[in-house]
């Protein structure tokens, strides 16, 4: 079975700077994998996704994530986080649709 | 844009009672799903509903849940007999689509809390 390995948390960036929050995944087959994002009292609202295409994926709001086989990782990254973006991350890999499984989840908080 | 919308954003019960928490899917979307979040646990999947009937359920998903499309629009989540580990945060979700290319879009949750 599949799951996801979220290794931060928490991160603690500075407006401006990079963000990287990291995932590792565990599957059997071909995975597709997903970063949602969830402020405080909204719903989950997905970030971007990689389902066997090209492994670099671009998302909105500047975010992106590389899918790195021999890795195992899907990890997310900014080059300038912005106050907007505090906010909850999930990492969640699927091997099919009804079987979506989330990482714990990391906490980003932006400081000015 | 269209979103799934969820009430109650918060509801309190007792013990032992039924509750039903609503969503509203987004209008085209043909599958749902329900998710919960128990405090401070990952996301969970429990069940998805196609076609007026369930395609996949969890274990987490026994006898005490049900699911019901009672109109064109609502997707309800009814729990019979509430227990104090009911308590969690539950998501819904719609998809347009059943593949791995179709993505799910999630309510803002409701917060249920047994007493």
């Amino acid at each position: 079975a599949q799951s996801v390995t979220q290794l931060d948390s928490h991160v603690s960036v500075s407006e401006g700077t990079p963000v990287l929050l990291r995932c590792n995944y565990s599957s059997s087959y071909s995975p597709s994998l997903f970063w949602y994002v969830q402020h405080p009292n909204k719903g989950l609202q997905l970030l971007l996704k990689y389902t066997s295409a090209a492994t670099l994926v671009k998302g909105i709001n500047g975010f992106e994530a590389e899918f790195k086989k021999s890795e195992t990782s899907f990890h997310l990254t900014k080059p300038s986080a912005h106050m907007s973006d505090a906010a909850e991350y999930f990492c969640v890999v699927s091997d099919n649709n009804n079987d979506m499984r989330f990482g714990a989840g990391t906490r980003l908080t932006v400081k000015p | 844009e269209p979103e799934v919308t969820q009430t109650p954003s918060h509801q309190v019960t007792q013990m032992g009672q039924e509750v039903i928490l609503r969503c509203v899917p987004i209008s085209n979307h043909l599958y749902f799903y329900w998710y919960r979040q128990i405090l401070g646990q990952k996301v969970e999947f429990l069940v998805s509903f196609y076609n007026n009937e369930i395609s996949e359920k969890s274990e987490i998903f026994d006898d005490q849940f049900s699911v019901e499309r009672p109109d064109g629009s609502n997707f309800t989540l009814k729990i019979r007999s509430t227990k104090l580990e009911d308590s969690a945060m539950y998501f819904c979700a719609s998809s347009e689509g059943w593949d791995l290319k179709e993505t799910q879009y999630f309510g803002p949750g409701t917060r249920l809390l047994v007493l």
